[in-house]
């Protein structure tokens, strides 16, 4: 069973660029959920999504979005980077059901802005 | 809201001694899980172990198992027989079934040492 993709793995924007990272998540999860992690900061939780809606969503700035397509790929979004959002963006994918409890993440996409 | 807490930023250990690693939670809900993540200086999470808050019984992952005290709201990690591939940091994450997130701890820095 192939594990969690992320894509790309390492990226460098410059202040006021935006990006895209993309998530593909374990076949048959259908919940996606995203996280920044920095050294300061620590793991936060950005948002999740589960049959494209999302769910929940972390106390980001609204420069912060996302999506899911049907096929559960999921992808977020970054617009008008700011040097702070440099950070390792992990993405975890949950089978969806309570009682299975299989979270898994993705190798994460690393952010430089500069 | 529901916190983490990992009271030891670091520790070492020797090879093929045993380890613990504490974290503390709080939250008032009753339907939640608890997991170990590990994560090595190659940044891939890797699930550890995870435990489901109605189950009384301690989860076991061969050398890795959690004493789990719900009314303490305590969760630590023993590794036994420790390895020098065991070096990485490890987070202890709450997740409940309506919140949809994990919430991590600030982690633990694990240094086997031979």
């Amino acid at each position: 069973k192939a594990g969690v993709t992320q894509t790309p793995r390492y990226l460098i924007k410059t202040r006021g660029q935006q990006v895209t990272l993309s998530c593909s998540p374990i076949s048959g999860h259908r919940s996606v959920s995203w996280y920044q992690q920095t050294p300061g900061q620590g793991l936060q939780f950005l948002f999740e999504y589960f049959s494209e809606t999302q769910r929940n969503k972390g106390n980001f700035p609204g420069r912060f979005s996302g999506r899911q397509f049907s096929n559960s790929r999921s992808e977020m979004n970054v617009s008008t980077l700011e040097l702070g959002d440099s950070a390792l963006y992990l993405c975890a994918s949950w089978s969806g059901s309570w009682g299975t409890g299989e979270l898994f993440f993705g190798e994460g996409s690393r952010l430089t802005v500069l | 809201a529901q916190t983490v807490t990992q009271s030891q930023p670091e520790m070492s250990v020797q090879e093929a001694e045993t380890v613990t690693l504490s974290c503390t939670y709080d939250t008032s809900e009753n339907n939640y899980y608890l997991f170990w993540y590990k994560q090595p200086p190659s940044r891939q999470m890797i699930l550890v172990i995870r435990q489901e808050a109605y189950k009384q019984q301690n989860a076991t992952e061969n050398r890795f198992s959690v004493n789990f005290q719900k009314a303490a709201k305590s969760f630590s990690l023993k590794i036994s027989d420790s390895q020098l591939g065991d070096t990485a940091m490890y987070f202890c994450a709450f997740y409940m079934e309506y919140g949809n997130k994990l919430v991590f701890g600030a982690g633990t820095i694990l240094r086997v040492k031979s």
